[in-house]
């Protein structure tokens, strides 16, 4: 079956600790996308890919970091620089950027730092 | 900047029932395009339907309609009879070339 999987579903940390959250496509899609969603602010771009080895900043990609080493492959990295890293992460992915794709969406992974 | 906005943080709507969800949003462009997606419980999202600005038709899928005003730049979802699995937060997203931009979500309920 093709589609997005992210890993872990529930994440928990300490304080300080960096953090890699995964996100695998097998659709074969060129673009992925990661994004926040917090209560009752709906979803914030944090990073978006558009082919390999290129990426660019969201609306609030301070704190955190990712990589496009593969096509399929888009993880983040939630580093101790992110003041409020607590939250329900989604990664998605669309055919290619630059058209009216819709995008298809990962079950989402929510992490706690305690 | 674009932004997105929906007026609405809950509803509610018997079974069997109509409801519209409300979604404004701000932009300078053009060309672009507009989506529903339903977030359930499980919070996995999914596509509910989508607009392309240059059309002037609403999109229908199903029960599931929009009522697309351009010049007004709004974009309400239409949900006919209501079912119990429509019970989800759904979220309006504008697109431009290569962005989401999405609303903070309306919650709607299902009443049995």
């Amino acid at each position: 079956d093709g589609g997005i999987t992210q890993s872990p579903k529930y994440l928990f940390r300490k304080e300080g600790q960096n953090v890699t959250l995964s996100c695998e496509q097998n659709l074969n899609h060129d673009a992925m996308y990661w994004y926040r969603q917090d209560p009752g602010q709906g979803l914030r771009l944090i990073y978006y890919s558009q082919i390999v080895n290129d990426f660019q900043k969201g609306d609030i990609a301070e704190g955190y970091s990712v990589s496009r080493e593969k096509k399929e492959s888009f993880p983040l990295t939630v580093t101790s620089a992110q003041k409020n890293p607590t939250a329900f992460y989604l990664c998605a992915s669309s055919i290619f950027a630059g058209v009216s794709n819709e995008q298809f969406f990962g079950p989402g992974t929510r992490l706690t730092v305690l | 900047a674009q932004t997105v906005t929906q007026s609405q943080p809950e509803m509610s709507v018997q079974e069997a029932e109509t409801v519209t969800l409300s979604c404004t949003y701000d932009t300078s462009e053009s060309n672009y395009y507009l989506f529903w997606y339903k977030q359930p419980p499980s919070r996995q999202m999914i596509l509910v339907i989508r607009q392309e600005a240059y059309k002037q038709q609403n999109a229908t899928e199903n029960r599931f309609s929009v009522n697309f005003q351009k010049a007004a730049k709004s974009f309400s979802l239409k949900i006919s009879d209501s079912q119990l699995g429509d019970t989800a937060m759904y979220f309006c997203a504008f697109m431009k070339i290569d962005q989401f931009y999405f609303g903070t979500g309306t919650s709607l309920t299902v009443i049995p």
